[in-house]
């Protein structure tokens, strides 16, 4: 069964910083671009960042350019998202996904975890 | 550039048909996109990706109801015969160079 959880998510200050990790399963996980989603409290979805399935391609969306990293561990089946410099608009459940071994379609999600940016 | 347009909402009747239509931008009626369904607090699924020339791929364990086609810029999802789970919010999402889209999203009411 294909299994993506996300984890890391919770309250933080402005300007703050916080690491967000999906553990994945029932997949190839080297196989596939990966990719995070997030989605603002009573919004729609909005793209966040792309990695390719060695890590030499990452692409990032502009609202979180320079702010956000994308990254994965194949060895341990697991994708990151570090995210620093964090504002009140980045409030939002985050998604871990799984594109497909070629496109950008976004075959799998996980649940999500919410991020929460307040003082 | 690259948008989609997706209308706010739709209602049907329980038992009936419905078209849920997501339009790509000017210049990109040859993208393939996807269809992604989201039910009240839950996290969304991936419904089908529909090719540009109207084939669909759908997710895994979609059931027949659920169906895609295409007419140059615009992209269709139809559902038949309406359940009460199919009241949810409807995403469509593209791709480009260096870019991942989404529609604003339908809400589908099902009376």
């Amino acid at each position: 069964e294909v299994q993506l959880v996300e984890s890391g998510g919770g309250v933080v200050q402005p300007g703050g910083s916080l690491r967000l990790s999906c553990a994945v399963s029932g997949f190839t996980f080297r196989s596939y671009w990966m990719s995070w989603v997030r989605q603002a409290p009573g919004k729609g979805l909005e793209w966040v960042a792309n990695i390719k399935q060695d890590g030499s391609e990452e692409y990032y969306a502009d609202s979180v350019k320079g702010r956000f990293t994308i990254s994965r561990d194949n060895a341990r089946n697991s994708l990151h998202l570090q995210m620093n410099s964090l504002r009140a608009e980045d409030t939002a459940v985050y998604y871990c996904a799984r594109g497909g071994s070629s496109s950008w379609c976004i075959w799998r999600w996980g649940q999500g975890t919410l991020v929460t940016v307040s003082s | 550039q690259l948008v989609l347009t997706q209308s706010p909402s739709a209602s049907a009747s329980l038992g009936a048909s419905v078209k849920l239509t997501c339009t790509l931008s000017s210049g990109h009626s040859s993208y393939a996109i996807a269809w992604h369904q989201q039910q009240p607090e839950k996290g969304p699924r991936n419904l089908m990706k529909v090719n540009s020339d109207g084939s669909h791929n759908k997710g895994d364990g979609i059931p027949d109801r659920f169906s895609g086609s295409s007419s140059g810029a615009e992209h269709y999802l139809t559902i038949s015969s309406l359940q009460s789970e199919d009241e949810a919010d409807y995403y469509c999402q593209t791709w480009g160079t260096g870019t991942v889209v989404f529609g604003g999203g339908t809400k589908l009411t099902v009376l």
